[in-house]
């Protein structure tokens, strides 16, 4: 079947706007995760969706970031009043439920530019 | 809380050498480990993974990685690079079977033809 799919793969902002970035998880996979990749810090985790709720948050780094999940399916990474220091590309990853989390599936990125 | 460190940033090998990419983590509690490919311009692929049971897990492409309990680390090798394994290497570590992802910072493999 269909892979993680993220979308807008690449997304160029002026510093202060907000940005919707969105995550289309494999069909039936209940737990999905957001990631940043960036130059200078790596690999990071910013939160994890199990189902509807979000066990663990503490990735974020800042009130302007915020992300939902509905349906059990589709999520959703806001950033408000965007920053030079958020350019980054941001991951989505999704498993198959708790006990297989293990494996996560990643998507392709959305490369976000701030300028 | 958990940690993974790869000491080497950059890993130039020629083509059909053996190669070692080297992984050390900290941690107090059990950990599941993996390593994770990135090619150019492209995402996350898992590579291999140790959950319980044998400390030799063989991944795809190829490579194989050893847990070591008594020194942490879980070292990635292969036997014979291609050009087609240059790419960017990550370790990674999770506490759970659910939990986010720890990873490396990441190490560039550059096969030399």
């Amino acid at each position: 079947g269909a892979g993680v799919s993220q979308s807008p793969s690449n997304k160029v902002t002026e510093k202060g706007k907000d940005v919707e970035l969105r995550c289309d998880p494999i069909s039936g996979h209940t737990a999905l995760y957001w990631y940043r990749q960036s130059l200078g810090q790596g690999l990071e985790f910013l939160i994890y969706f199990q189902g509807n709720s979000a066990p663990d948050k503490s990735g974020l780094p800042s009130d302007r970031f915020s992300a939902e999940r509905t349906g059990g399916s589709v999520s959703t990474l806001t950033i408000q009043r965007t920053q030079q220091e958020d350019s980054a590309v941001y991951l989505c990853a999704s498993s198959r439920d708790r006990t297989s989390g293990t494996e996560q599936y990643f998507g392709p990125g959305t490369r976000l530019t701030v300028t | 809380a958990q940690s993974v460190t790869q000491l080497d940033s950059q890993v130039p090998v020629f083509e059909e050498a053996p190669v070692e990419l080297r992984c050390n983590y900290s941690s107090s509690v059990s950990v599941y480990l993996f390593w994770y490919v990135q090619y150019p311009n492209q995402g996350l692929q898992l590579l291999l993974k140790y959950l319980s049971g044998s400390t030799l897990v063989k991944g795809i492409n190829g490579f194989e990685a050893e847990f070591n309990k008594s020194q942490t680390s879980f070292h990635l090798r292969k036997p014979s690079v291609h050009i087609s394994d240059t790419a960017e290497y990550f370790c990674a570590v999770s506490r759970t079977s659910y939990d986010k992802v720890i990873f490396g910072p990441g190490t560039s493999l550059s096969v030399i033809p």
